[in-house]
């Protein structure tokens, strides 16, 4: 069946490092791919997605480009700050006749920036 | 900003009894979602809801669960019999378009069972 696998975690950064979070999936056909985020004490808020191959997705200073040869979304950010400590989850909602949106996660990784 | 909210935010039940978790989605939303993550695990999906019928469930949406949209606002999902491994935190979610929408999560119920 359909899943994705993130890299383990916790990933411990200074402030402005650079972040990747690795994620990679398996589909049938061509899913959408998101990131969601996960501030501490909150639900599950949408990072970022991306609908097709070679699409990037981005916000916040976060990208992500669907790559469909590599079966990869990973997680960039150029300069991590403080704030954006929080688990981070990649997810994918598969494509195709009675799809009905569910998203598959991966177990997350946890992100912790140090001043 | 519309929001997905839920109740309650917290919930200890003694094994056996019922339980039900409420949600109200974002109103012009179409699609609804029930998810949980038992501490320490994945996000997992439940179960799926359109035009006030299951779309789809998960392995885990046994006989024991339930979801109903009694008024047109709330979105409740219900534990007929908790089990002790019903304890996790459940996330409903609802999107305007099940595909490429994005789904808008609620804070989640966090249900201990004893």
């Amino acid at each position: 069946g359909d899943s994705v696998t993130q890299m383990e975690g916790p990933v411990t950064l200074s402030e402005e490092a650079f972040l990747t979070i690795n994620c990679t999936y398996t589909a049938t056909g061509y899913p959408s791919l998101f990131w969601y985020v996960q501030y501490p004490g909150e639900g599950l808020q949408l990072l970022l997605k991306a609908t097709k191959a070679d699409d990037k997705g981005s916000n916040k200073g976060f990208e992500a480009t669907y790559r469909k040869e590599t079966t990869s979304f990973h997680l960039e950010k150029g300069s991590v700050q403080v704030s954006d400590s929080a688990v981070y989850f990649c997810a994918l909602t598969p494509r195709g006749s009675g799809n009905t949106g569910k998203l598959i996660f991966g177990q997350g990784t946890t992100l912790q920036v140090k001043p | 900003e519309p929001e997905v909210t839920q109740t309650p935010s917290h919930q200890v039940t003694q094994m056996g009894q019922e339980v039900i978790l409420r949600c109200v989605p974002i109103s012009n939303h179409l699609y609804f979602y029930w998810y949980r993550q038992i501490l320490g695990q994945k996000v997992e999906f439940l179960v799926s809801f359109y035009n006030n019928e299951i779309s789809e469930k998960s392995e885990i949406f046994d006989d024991q669960f339930s979801v109903e949209r009694p008024d047109g606002s709330n979105f409740t999902l219900k534990i007929r019999s908790t089990k002790l491994e019903d304890s996790a935190m459940y996330f409903c979610a609802s999107s305007s378009d099940s595909l490429v929408g994005t789904q808008y999560f609620g804070p989640g119920t966090r249900l201990l069972v004893l």
